[in-house]
């Protein structure tokens, strides 16, 4: 049972800008700083985004983060074939005393 | 380079006990927390807990409170979690993963694939 809630799936054509959306609370992402993974199908999750809007070295900048309140978002701009994937949003959840995960997003290249 | 390699697939029975093992290299295994998280077939991420390699010291979910317990033996940079009372719902892919100094997980293992079937 997540507590960070993402909209099931995402879409568009490559080229087009999708965004994906993570709502939480105050007590982890009001509180915390929120990370984002990419996870391709039957491999382990990898880090896209830290520190909210961070990326990690060897990631491209068309992806990029932001937080607002108690809620975060993903952006994936000039959207390509390799960008079908799983997204997961993360924070540390103060109330819970541990991480917490999203729901996840597929997304899906047209 | 970093590399976190876990133990090999599980077929266990209903109730009884799983252990998974994760070695770490290619950096000091007592700076960096160890996180477990898993992955039920077709669905999202479910975090575990935590254990500082250091001192040893852990923090689990509460789902898993009482069932879960996570070790270490620094003399061969390995971390452990084993699981008990196991039942059908966890039967998943069990991920050992390196957090960072932002709590983000910048290194995650190549997952262990735990059955529970009779």
């Amino acid at each position: 049972q997540s507590v960070l809630t993402q909209p099931p799936s995402a879409s568009g054509t490559p080229g087009q800008r999708v965004t994906i959306s993570c709502s939480g609370s105050g007590s982890n992402i009001g509180s915390n700083l929120i990370n984002w993974y990419q996870q391709l199908p039957g491999t382990a999750p990898k880090l896209l985004i830290y520190n909210n809007n961070q990326r990690p070295s060897g990631v491209p900048d068309r992806f990029s983060g932001s937080k607002s309140g108690t809620s975060a978002s993903l952006a994936i701009s000039g959207l390509q074939s390799d960008d079908e994937a799983d997204y997961y949003c993360a924070a540390w959840d103060d109330s819970l005393n541990g991480q917490v995960f999203g729901t996840g997003t597929k997304v899906t290249v047209l | 380079q970093v590399q976190l390699v876990q133990s090999g697939a599980e077929v266990k029975e209903p109730g009884a006990s799983v252990k998974v093992s994760c070695k770490a290299s290619g950096y000091t295994f007592t700076s960096y927390d160890l996180y477990w998280v898993r992955q039920a077939p077709g669905q999202g991420l479910e975090w575990m807990g935590w254990m500082n390699p250091n001192s040893g010291n852990t923090g689990y979910a509460q789902k898993f409170q009482g069932r879960v317990t996570m070790t270490r033996d620094t003399s061969i940079s390995t971390a452990y979690v084993e699981l008990s009372s196991l039942r059908s719902e966890d039967a998943a892919v069990y991920y050992c993963a390196r957090a960072a100094g932002y709590r983000e997980i910048d290194y995650w293992g190549q997952g262990t694939l735990v059955t529970v079937s009779s």
